[in-house]
Parts: structure tokens; sequence; C-alpha cells
């Protein structure tokens, strides 16, 4: 069984741009969720999808957005990059059972904005 | 959720049980311990978790103390590919919800 596929795996940009990601979960799985890494904050949780709806957010600005397709997958868009996005953006997924849940991670999207 | 706290980082040797402690003195009845681990540039990946009972699976098993304050990962045969940051979480398992708080981990590092 495939893994989560995250791409493009490096991506630069210069700020003012904004960049889309992308997150194929494991067949099966309805929940996609994002987290985003960087040496200050550690790994922060973004958002997280399941069945094409948001059902939890962190505190991220309206800059970062999300949104999952009937399939599962999912794409997170920032917009009017800012130095402090340069991250390592993950994605997980799970089968969003109730009563102990294991996420899946994807090896990320490392962003550079310059 | 709960807060843990975990030691900065541990050293072991090659071949030898590794014991990860956590602290979670906080922790409610119906928060689950969750440990992850990874490894430089990777993205986390799920080790083991439990509730009250001790568990184990092929890679390593949780101990949690009785008044389920404190926990520890024991990895039995540490090998070169197991360095890596392990994170212990504690959550409530909710169907609404897939958000972990990772804290800053423990580094562990396997020597020859």
């Amino acid at each position: 069984k495939a893994g989560v596929t995250q791409t493009p795996r490096y991506l630069i940009k210069t700020r003012g741009q904004q960049v889309t990601l992308s997150c194929s979960p494991i067949s099966g799985h309805r929940s996609v969720s994002w987290y985003q890494q960087t040496p200050g904050q550690g790994l922060q949780f973004l958002f997280e999808y399941f069945s094409e709806t948001q059902r939890n957010k962190g505190n991220f600005p309206g800059r970062f957005s999300g949104r999952q397709f009937s399939n599962s997958r999912s794409e997170m868009n920032v917009s009017t990059l800012e130095l402090g996005d340069s991250a390592l953006y993950l994605c997980a997924s799970s089968l969003a059972l109730s009563g102990g849940e294991k996420l899946f991670f994807g090896s990320g999207t490392q962003l550079s904005v310059l | 959720d709960a807060k843990t706290t975990q030691p900065t980082s541990m050293d072991c040797a090659e071949g030898r049980a590794a014991n990860l402690p956590c602290n979670h003195s906080t922790i409610s009845g119906n928060e689950y311990v969750y440990w992850y681990r990874q490894i430089h540039s990777q993205g986390p990946q799920y080790i083991i978790h439990g509730l009250k009972n001790n568990e184990t699976n092929e890679m390593a098993s949780l101990i949690i103390t009785e008044d389920r304050k404190s926990s520890t990962l024991i990895l039995p045969h540490a090998t070169l590919r197991d360095t890596a940051v392990y994170y212990c979480i504690v959550r409530v398992a909710v169907a609404s919800g897939s958000r972990l708080t990772f804290g800053e981990g423990t580094q562990l590092t396997v020597n020859p």
C-alpha cells in the first residue's frame, strides 16, 4: 500500500508570491491534516479536513488555507508569502476512527521563501 | 490535551535497550498516550499508543504507570537507525479530530 505522497518535495518562492502544496493520502483514509515545522516553533498543527470539510483549525493567519477533494486528496495554499513561512510542511492522513488514531505522515514539502 | 515533559536528549549503545521516559502528570482518564518519532528531514512515524494497559508491537513496548502520570517507551534492541527525535503526545481520542500537539521531544542518539 502506497504511503502519503506530498508534492513537490522542495520549493523556492519569493516574498509576496503564493504557493500551493499537494497531498495524496493513503488509499481509504478520509482525514488529512497539515502541519508546519520550523526550527523555532517545532511541529504545529495547521488544519484538518475530513470528507471535504475543515473540522479543525490551528492558530495560523487566514493566508493559510486548504481544501480536500472528493477523492480525499488535499491541497494547502499560502498567499502573500513571508520570510517566516519558510518551513517543512507535513501532511498526515488517517482513517479517522475514534478510540486511538494513528496518523501517517508524508515526507513533507520544504518551502524556502526568499 | 495534557502537557508532557521529556528529557531533551538521551544516548544509547547499539544493541542495548533504549528507555525513553515521559511525564504527563495532568493526564485525564480519557486521554491516550502516543509515541511518534522523526528521523531527520522525514515526516513523523507512528510507533505505539495506549490508554491504561502496557502495549507491545513490532517496534516497541509502552509501559504506563498505574496512576497514568508517566510512561516509558522501550526500544528493546536499539540500532543506529533508531536515532531520531521521539515525541510523547497525550490527547483525547475523539472522532472529530486528529490534531496532535507536539512538544520538543527527546533526541535519541544510538552509538555504535
